[in-house]
């Protein structure tokens, strides 16, 4: 079975700029989160789609965004970059809303706002 | 609010020794997750262990173990006989029901042959 997806695996982009990334889920699994992961921050939860629904989202700027398609692929958007957005992006797929289920992890995005 | 402290940023274990990375947590919930994973510099996220807070017997799986003590919000992780492959960043969560999932600040664990 083919492990969590996310592309593009880096990105340099430049301030005020905006950018989607992708995530492609395991197979069957329904929910997706996003994760930052900075040096200073560590890792902060971004949001939680489930059939197509946003079911829980962090403290961030309505900057951010995301959506999940009907195939469960998830795609997080960044508008009018600044450069403390540079980070590693997560996703994360579990076969249900988490709870106890294990999350599933790709390999991230490293997002550079120059 | 839930948080999540990892005091040890970083820890040293002699090859085929053990060690116990520390975790506590503050939550009012009663119902609640609590997760290890492991993070390589190949940065993909690997859950090691997790433990629902209703069960009192820790939870164990191969080398990996935990010491959970529910009235204390703690949740130690304790790695036997440790190897090289053990060596990454270490990140203690928690989650309760509908709410997304709390990451500590990841402890770095090297592994000396």
């Amino acid at each position: 079975k083919a492990g969590v997806t996310q592309t593009p695996r880096y990105l340099i982009k430049t301030r005020g700029q905006q950018v989607t990334l992708s995530c492609s889920p395991i197979s069957g699994h329904r929910s997706v989160s996003w994760y930052q992961q900075t040096p200073g921050q560590g890792l902060q939860f971004l949001f939680e789609y489930f059939s197509e629904t946003q079911r829980n989202k962090g403290n961030f700027p309505g900057r951010f965004s995301g959506r999940q398609f009907s195939n469960s692929r998830s795609e997080m958007n960044v508008s009018t970059l600044e450069l403390g957005d540079s980070a590693l992006y997560l996703c994360a797929s579990s076969p249900r809303l988490q709870g106890f289920s294990e999350a599933f992890f790709g390999q991230g995005t490293r997002l550079t706002v120059v | 609010a839930q948080t999540v402290t990892q005091s040890q940023p970083e820890m040293s274990v002699q090859e085929a020794e053990t060690v116990t990375l520390s975790c506590t947590y503050d939550t009012s919930e009663s119902d609640y997750y609590l997760f290890w994973y492991k993070q390589p510099p190949s940065r993909q996220m690997i859950l090691v262990i997790r433990q629902e807070a209703y069960k009192q017997q820790n939870a164990t799986e191969n080398r990996f173990s935990v010491n959970f003590q529910k009235a204390a919000k703690s949740f130690s992780l304790k790695i036997s006989d440790s190897q090289l492959g053990d060596a990454a960043m270490y990140f203690c969560a928690y989650r309760s029901n509908n709410n997304d999932m709390r990451f500590g600040a990841g402890t770095r664990l090297t592994v000396k042959p």
